[in-house]
């Protein structure tokens, strides 16, 4: 079975200062984990992912995030906010490997709030 | 550009009254996803097809029905809406296997009066 959690529900900064959105999984297998971001009314957009390569990864819009295994981490990072990174953000684990297709398990969100 | 496209973006129906809801893709992509996302919440997986293969979540009410004609294009069906059944439904699309990302589209919110 696998779990994703999500360790703050809000997260608020002053734009130009680092981001850090923290993520713990749970997984019986070597997980692929994944970042989307949503902004309001929007659908949701691949950030970055982790397949078993590199440890860390980076994404689009300045975005990073590294797999830590010891500690069952994905925590997502950005050195410096902008305001249009104001959205909800979604940690997802999926430990599924050949045969069918699976949906994926969700983290319940972060809402990540700049302030000016 | 390849992407997942869905429609309506928003509609409105009444109590009771069948509603659906469309979703196509031009990536060509296996499999095609159905979620349901209420406000400030995490997307709920519906169901999903793998090719014409269809998988339905075991908690997924039966009033939730889906087809896919073709590889473009995926339709959820709602045959009688509950007031509880205003929500966000979000389409995705992957290439195939679990571990592969999958796209989303813009969503259609749906509102029940």
């Amino acid at each position: 079975a696998q779990s994703v959690t999500q360790l703050d529900s809000h997260v608020s900064v002053s734009e130009g200062t680092p981001v850090l959105l923290r993520c713990n999984y749970s997984s019986s297998y070597s997980p692929s984990l994944f970042w989307y971001v949503q902004h309001p009314n929007k659908g949701l957009q691949l950030l970055l992912k982790y397949t078993s390569a590199a440890t860390l990864v980076k994404g689009i819009n300045g975005f990073e995030a590294e797999f830590k295994k010891s500690e069952t981490s994905f925590h997502l990072t950005k050195p410096s906010a902008h305001m249009s990174d104001a959205a909800e953000y979604f940690c997802v684990v999926s430990d599924r490997s050949g045969g069918g297709a699976d949906g994926l398990t969700f983290g319940k969100g972060t809402h990540l709030i700049i302030q000016p | 550009d390849a992407m997942v496209i869905q429609n309506p973006r928003y509609q409105v129906t009444q109590f009771g009254k069948p509603v659906t809801l469309s979703c196509s893709q031009t990536l060509n992509h296996n499999v095609m996803y159905w979620y349901q996302q209420k406000s400030s919440q995490a997307p709920k997986l519906l169901f999903h097809y793998y090719d014409k293969d269809f998988n339905n979540e075991a908690d997924t009410p039966d009033n939730f029905q889906s087809r896919r004609p073709n590889t473009s294009f995926c339709f959820l069906d709602i045959r009688s809406p509950g007031l509880g059944d205003a929500a966000m439904y979000l389409c995705a699309t992957s290439r195939g296997q679990g571990r592969d990302e999958q796209y989303f589209g813009p969503g259609t919110r749906l509102t029940v009066t």
